[in-house]
């Protein structure tokens, strides 16, 4: 069966540092594959997102790296700050079985940036 | 609004009774996505609507739960005869293209 993992369910790191989060699935092929940032209480909001001929792309102090071949998507922050405290979820479109592809979304990883 | 709205924020209700939560999405955007996520859990898709297509409802999780897009704008989803295991925070995002979902606010479910 298709599945997406996100391998934290939480991740502390130090202002200043780079966070690092991984995104595995298995039993896909998917054209791309995104990144999305949830505050408590609030609806996703998108941050990224690459497709399977790209390996990497950039956003401010963001950078994703998608390697088809491990079927694993990095998503890094660098420099990171308080402020990027939150959830962090991949979502990838998934043959649903019912003649469409639908936005398939991880589990997500809490993200705390200690000051 | 130029963001997707859902109404009402908050329900809460008697177990047992229908409830109808409502998404407004963002004019013009042709792909509506209906998600349920419940506390500390991932979001879980209930159904999706393109354009003048048939939904995908192949994630709805009994058939208690329904949902129609009139005019390929507003959806409804209603739950009939609701249980205590359908509190959760239901989400609606729409997309013009499948390349970003925008997400309303959601609205947090209690049964009681």
């Amino acid at each position: 069966s298709q599945k997406i993992e996100q391998n934290s369910e939480a991740l502390n790191i130090q202002e200043g540092k780079t966070a690092t989060l991984t995104c595995n699935y298995t039993n896909y092929s998917p054209a791309y594959l995104q990144w999305y940032r949830q505050d408590p209480g609030r609806g996703p909001v998108f941050l990224l997102l690459i497709r399977e001929n790209e390996k990497e792309k950039r956003k401010e102090r963001l950078k994703v790296t998608f390697d088809t071949t491990l079927k694993q998507s990095l998503f890094h922050i660098t420099a990171s700050q308080p402020a990027d405290s939150a959830t962090y979820l991949c979502a990838l479109p998934a043959y649903s079985g019912a003649g469409s592809y639908q936005l398939t979304f991880g589990k997500g990883t809490k993200l705390s940036v200690i000051p | 609004g130029a963001g997707v709205s859902q109404s009402p924020s908050n329900k809460v209700t008697e177990k047992g009774k229908d409830v109808e939560l409502r998404c407004d999405p963002i004019s013009g955007h042709t792909a509506l996505y209906w998600y349920r996520q419940s506390l500390g859990q991932g979001l879980e898709f209930l159904i999706y609507f393109q354009g003048n297509s048939a939904p995908d409802k192949s994630g709805l999780p009994s058939d208690r739960f329904s949902a129609e897009r009139t005019g390929g704008s507003v959806s409804t989803l209603t739950i009939q005869r609701t249980q205590q295991e359908d509190s959760a925070v239901y989400l609606c995002a729409s997309s013009p293209d499948l390349n970003e979902a925008f997400f309303g606010q959601g609205t947090r479910l209690t049964v009681v």
